[in-house]
């Protein structure tokens, strides 16, 4: 069974920019997570989607928004970029099943903001 | 709302020399328990979970981990590191019915020869 996957692997944008990553998950699952990973500020949440809706959503700046489509693919946007944007943004995705989110890591997008 | 520390930011470690990596985590209830290792410029991979029974519990690649509740802690743990082992690692803990993970700040670990 094929992984997650993300693409772009690697993108790099302009401040004022903005930038739209894709995440397709691993088949059958139907949620899909968003983090974004940073040397300051580690691995952090951004939101979650389950059947297209929105469930859970960290604390970050209405500049991320996201949104998942009927096949389960998702998409995350980032407007008016700034430098601090520049990380790693990971998508994971599971089932789920039942009350637990055992989560499925895709290799990342490296997102590079100048 | 749940949080993970992870006291080591680095270690080092001789190949063939035994392994353990600490976690604290601070949740009300039952808490979802799970370590990750990251190589470099990849995502993450489960190493293993914890929910819940047997408090002793086996990953991949060698890895074991122990849940003590009454220490709050989830460490990791590998009696015989091999050179492949270098990585990153993170410890996470989910809640039940939540849909996200919360991450420690992670542990590189380097091996030498």
């Amino acid at each position: 069974k094929a992984g997650v996957t993300q693409t772009p692997r690697y993108l790099i944008k302009t401040r004022g920019q903005q930038v739209t990553l894709s995440c397709s998950p691993i088949s059958g699952h139907r949620s899909v997570s968003w983090y974004q990973q940073t040397p300051g500020q580690g691995l952090q949440f951004l939101f979650e989607y389950f059947s297209e809706t929105q469930r859970n959503k960290g604390n970050f700046p209405g500049r991320f928004s996201g949104r998942q489509f009927s096949n389960s693919r998702s998409e995350m946007n980032v407007s008016t970029l700034e430098l601090g944007d520049s990380a790693l943004y990971l998508c994971a995705s599971s089932i789920p099943a039942g009350t637990y989110n055992e989560q499925f890591f895709g290799p990342g997008t490296r997102l590079t903001v100048l | 709302a749940q949080s993970v520390t992870q006291p080591d930011i680095h270690i080092t470690v001789s190949e063939g020399a035994s392994l353990e990596l600490r976690c604290n985590y601070s949740y009300g209830a039952t808490p979802y328990l799970f370590w990750y290792v990251q190589s470099p410029g990849q995502g993450l991979q489960l190493l293993l979970k914890y929910f819940s029974g047997d408090t002793l519990v086996q990953g991949i690649k060698g890895f074991e981990a122990e849940f003590k509740r009454s220490q709050s802690s989830f460490n990791l743990r590998k009696p015989s590191v091999h050179w492949s082992d270098a990585a990153e690692y993170f410890c996470a803990v989910g809640a039940r019915n939540d849909y996200k993970l919360s991450f420690g700040a992670g542990t590189t670990v380097t091996v030498r020869a």
